[in-house]
């Protein structure tokens, strides 16, 4: 089966970095995907990694390490808007379904 | 935005009584999901499937059963609801499951409330 570790709070502060760590136990990989969700919304897409490195969306970046099957999520400049909870995610062997990290709740304080 | 939708968006129900979610969907995309959402345990599967009358269980499947006669739609039933199953419910859509990156659109949720 799959498991993912993540913190589950981080808190930080308006214009700051925030990091948030994944690491991923799988027995195939594909790659690491991240999503966000507001309080009361949906989750939505964000990001996939299926390469080791740092992919770059805006103010969003993504980071992969097959080798040590960790990957993060960089949260630049930092809005209050950003305030939400961030959840990794992998596909299982078959790379039908998705297994979704705890989450982490990221709090961004003025 | 990707056509999903759930319904109904909210229920209360007694412990007992069977209870039937609904996902429907308009992107043709193979791959359906249910999650559930509670506080300190993320998403976890319940049920998924993988084409018509095609489903497979996931994480927490004890207590529900699906179905999918339709491509767009997906059903969710739980056949006698209890208070461990009040949550917040998920329905999910894929292209691919996952295996290349395409991302999972998900619905508004159903708030379901066992009383």
């Amino acid at each position: 089966g799959q498991s993912l570790e993540q913190p589950s709070e981080v808190t930080a502060v308006e214009g700051a970095i925030v990091q948030i760590n994944c690491t991923y136990q799988t027995s195939g990989f594909y790659g690491l995907s991240w999503y966000q969700q507001h309080d009361g919304g949906a989750p939505t897409f964000l990001s996939y990694n299926a390469l080791d490195g740092l992919e770059e969306t805006g103010r969003f970046s993504s980071f992969l390490s097959r080798s040590d099957s960790y990957g993060y999520l960089l949260l630049q400049e930092l809005q209050m808007k950003d305030s939400a909870s961030y959840f990794c995610a992998v596909p299982n062997n078959a790379g039908n379904m998705l297994t979704f990290g705890g989450g982490t709740r990221l709090m961004v304080k003025p | 935005d990707a056509g999903i939708t759930q319904s109904p968006r909210h229920k209360v129900t007694e412990t007992g009584t069977p209870v039937t979610l609904r996902c429907h969907q308009t992107e043709n995309h193979r791959y359906m999901y249910w999650y559930r959402q509670d506080p300190g345990h993320g998403l976890r599967l319940i049920h998924y499937s993988y084409g018509v009358k095609d489903t497979d269980k996931g994480e927490v499947s004890d207590g529900y059963s699906v179905s999918r006669s339709k491509t767009e739609d997906f059903l969710l039933t739980l056949e006698s609801a209890t208070s461990s199953q009040t949550s917040v419910y998920f329905c999910a859509i894929s292209e691919s499951g996952g295996r290349s990156g395409t991302e999972a659109f998900f619905g508004q949720g159903t708030r379901l409330t066992v009383v």
